[in-house]
């Protein structure tokens, strides 16, 4: 099972709707959990924090579910610039190395 | 606060050509690091460093040297340029307190080896 698993996508979604990712991760002992946005030829950006309770920044809601070891990510009302590369990141907290996901894409549709 | 620079922006070599790739961070972040992305690949980590003097490898580092002799400044070396390192290297500094993270990449260098 690979480290950082998502589905690479690409999700073609209407303008408005809601749409969800997963992503998941092989090692238990992982300890902080996040998404990045990526747009095409840009660098990796932060996007949020995923923490234990879960936590919302707006239209933006982020899950961690230890036990079936996954984060899900959810865009409500989405917007054409909501349209980028989401990147899930583990960090085992060990040595401090990060594992990114290959990340899913998004495309929102007018 | 310039954030995370990288320079080059673009750079071709040829086979076997050495090069430095500059990166640097006025945030004063202990930890810094180097990947690369390649199409279908990904982001790898190719070096890491969690303050000056100390440096470790990542997943991908053979044919690449760092160093840190600032907190500031984290330099990519490549020793004899190879076509299969043709990519873009993105270098991110980040800081870490409790449960809050933040991680902040550079604009990248896209590499292309002939």
């Amino acid at each position: 099972r690979k480290e950082v698993e998502q589905d690479p996508g690409p999700f073609n979604v209407p303008e408005g709707a809601t749409v969800a990712f997963n992503c998941t991760y092989s090692n238990s002992a992982s300890q902080s959990f996040f998404w990045y946005r990526q747009d095409c030829r840009k660098e990796p950006k932060l996007l949020m924090s995923v923490y234990s309770s879960g936590n919302e920044d707006g239209r933006f809601t982020a899950q961690l579910n230890r036990a079936s070891q996954y984060i899900s990510l959810l865009i409500r009302d989405s917007k054409l610039s909501d349209s980028a590369t989401y990147l899930c990141v583990v960090n085992t907290n060990r040595d401090d190395k990060i594992i990114f996901g290959k990340g899913t894409r998004l495309h929102i549709l007018p | 606060n310039a954030g995370v620079t990288q320079t080059p922006k673009f750079q071709v070599l040829k086979t076997g050509q050495s090069m430095t790739l500059q990166c640097a961070q006025d945030m004063n972040h202990e930890y810094m690091s180097w990947y690369r992305q390649d199409p279908g690949m990904g982001l790898r980590l190719i070096h890491y460093s969690v303050g000056a003097g100390i440096t470790d490898q990542g997943e991908v580092p053979n044919g690449y040297n760092v160093s840190r002799s600032t907190t500031e400044d984290f330099p990519l070396r490549l020793l004899s340029a190879a076509p299969s390192q043709t990519s873009v290297y993105f270098c991110a500094s980040s800081y870490a307190s409790g449960e809050r993270y933040e991680q902040y990449f550079g604009p990248g260098t896209r590499l292309t080896v002939t």
